[in-house]
C-alpha cells in the first residue's frame, strides 16, 4: 500500500463548479499535511496547510480526520486558472515528506 | 533572497554514464530532499538527509547516490545502474518542525540519449 493516496483524476468540471479532492495516508503517526499545486512542467507550489480544525482560503477549505487518516481539499467557485495537479504533502515524525501520485483537475469554460 | 538552486536545468546523458544533480541551498535548512517525477505521475522519493553526513534512502533509490558533505549542498547521482533514467527531478528542503513550509528548486530535467 502507498504511503499516501491520491484519487488521480482527472476531475474535469465547469466552471463556478465546487470540486472536492481526498487523500488517505497510512501512517498513523504523521505529522503534518498540505496541499501543493503544480502546473505543467513546473515545481509545486504550496496551496495551504492543512490543520486539525480544518481551515479555509478563500475559496479554498482544507480538512483532516485524523481517526480516518484522510485529509481533503474543497475547491468553491472554480476559475480556469484553478486547472493543475493537486498534490497531497504529508511530513511523518522523522522529517519524511512523502508527496500523493496528485490529482488532476481541469476547469471548462 | 534565500533559496534553493537546482543545476543543470536541462542535461542529456548517454546510456552508460553518471551524471551528477546539484542542488545549492542557502537557507540554512538541516533536511534536504530529492525526488523523481516521470509525465504524468507525482513525486517519488529517492533520498533524503536531515543533517549533514547522514542520509537515508526512499522508496526509489536503487541506480542513485548522495552525498551530503555540507549543510548546503546535497547533489543526486544518477548512475549507470539507473535503467529509466529520463524524467524530472526536484530538491527539496525544509526545517524540522511540523509547520514549515517545504521549499523547492526548479527542477532538473534528465534526458538519456
Amino acid at each position: 500500500r502507498k504511503e499516501v493516496e491520491q484519487d488521480p483524476g482527472p476531475f474535469n468540471v465547469p466552471e463556478g463548479a465546487t470540486v472536492a479532492f481526498n487523500c488517505t495516508y497510512s501512517n498513523s503517526a504523521s505529522q503534518s499535511f498540505f496541499w501543493y499545486r503544480q502546473d505543467c512542467r513546473k515545481e509545486p507550489k504550496l496551496l495551504m496547510s492543512v490543520y486539525s480544525s480544518g481551515n479555509e482560503d478563500g475559496r479554498f477549505t482544507a480538512q483532516l480526520n485524523r481517526a480516518s487518516q484522510y485529509i481533503s481539499l474543497l475547491i468553491r467557485d472554480s476559475k480556469l486558472s484553478d486547472s493543475a495537479t493537486y498534490l497531497c504533502v504529508v511530513r511523518s515524525s522523522a522529517s519524511k515528506i512523502i508527496f500523493g501520485s496528485g490529482t488532476r483537475l481541469s476547469i471548462r469554460p | 533572497d534565500g533559496g534553493i538552486t537546482q543545476s543543470p536545468k536541462y542535461l542529456f546523458r548517454k546510456e552508460g554514464q553518471n551524471v551528477t544533480l546539484s542542488c545549492e541551498q542557502n537557507l540554512n535548512h538541516d533536511a534536504m530532499y530529492w525526488y523523481r517525477q516521470d509525465p504524468g505521475q507525482g513525486l517519488r522519493l529517492i533520498y533524503y538527509s536531515q543533517i549533514v553526513n547522514d542520509f537515508q534512502k526512499g522508496d526509489i533509490a536503487e541506480g542513485y547516490s548522495v552525498s551530503r558533505e555540507k549543510k548546503e549542498s546535497f547533489p543526486l547521482t544518477v548512475t549507470s545502474a539507473q535503467k529509466n533514467p529520463t524524467a524530472f527531478y526536484l530538491c527539496t528542503s525544509s526545517t524540522p518542525g511540523h509547520r514549515n513550509t517545504i521549499y523547492f528548486g526548479e527542477g532538473s530535467w534528465l534526458t538519456v540519449v
